[in-house]
């Protein structure tokens, strides 16, 4: 079993839709859970990050963590073509150490 | 700020040759590099960590004679990959962070290394 889940779409929505991805992981040490953003040829840019369980806001983008069914979810209020990259959730037990990727979810906003 | 510039992007050479990717942070000093391999449909898996003046540490599995990474500066860590073969093919990729781990990683765009 993988440490952490993620279906790696492609998840393909219309602009100004909502969206919803999420991972799942199996340690329940985890304790730091993060949401990298991948563009094509690029690096992942961090997004996100929240400790231990929780939701967090910052502008469209909403992080959410449920460690009682080990589940985490990014969600992304109407969505932009520029928004289509590949949603990578992360997590650790120890800070922004040793980070442990799920697979990515490419996702696709048309116009 | 917090660029991290990784080169070559993209290599191809042949069977037993070593290869030497390179990953700088241009605009902080990093404390701390790791390098990520990620293979086709697969996560990005820690390799290594490491911090400037010691030896890196390498995740189980790694072989630390295959992969040797050096973290000579506070800007630069070199990963090179002795006697490649096609099975090293692979992306990979290296991140850079201030501190002992409490703060983000930045990543570089990641080495396309292809072994014929």
């Amino acid at each position: 079993q993988k440490e952490v889940e993620q279906d790696p779409g492609p998840l393909s929505v219309p602009e100004g839709a909502i969206v919803s991805l999420n991972c799942t992981y199996s340690n329940s040490a985890f304790q730091y859970f993060m949401w990298y953003r991948q563009y094509s040829r690029k690096g992942p840019e961090l997004l996100m990050y929240t400790y231990s369980s929780g939701n967090k806001e910052d502008g469209r983008f909403t992080a959410q963590v449920d460690k009682s069914s080990k589940y985490i979810s990014l969600f992304i209020r109407d969505s932009q073509p520029s928004d289509s990259a590949t949603y990578l959730c992360a997590t650790s037990n120890t800070g922004f150490q040793k980070l442990v990727f799920g697979t990515g979810t490419r996702l696709l906003v048309s116009p | 700020g917090a660029v991290v510039s990784q080169h070559p992007s993209w290599v191809i050479c042949k069977s037993g040759t070593s290869v030497k990717i390179e990953c700088r942070s241009l605009d902080f000093q990093a404390t701390t590099m790791f390098w990520y391999r990620q293979f086709p449909k697969q996560s990005l898996m820690l390799m290594a960590t490491s911090n400037e003046g010691s030896k890196a540490t390498y995740e189980q599995g790694v072989e630390k004679d295959k992969f040797l990474i050096n973290h000579a500066s506070l800007t630069l860590s070199t990963l090179t990959v002795t006697s490649a073969h096609p099975e090293d093919s692979s992306f990979y990729i290296c991140s850079a962070s201030v501190g002992q781990g409490y703060q983000p990683q930045h990543f570089g765009d990641g080495t396309r290394l292809s072994i014929l």
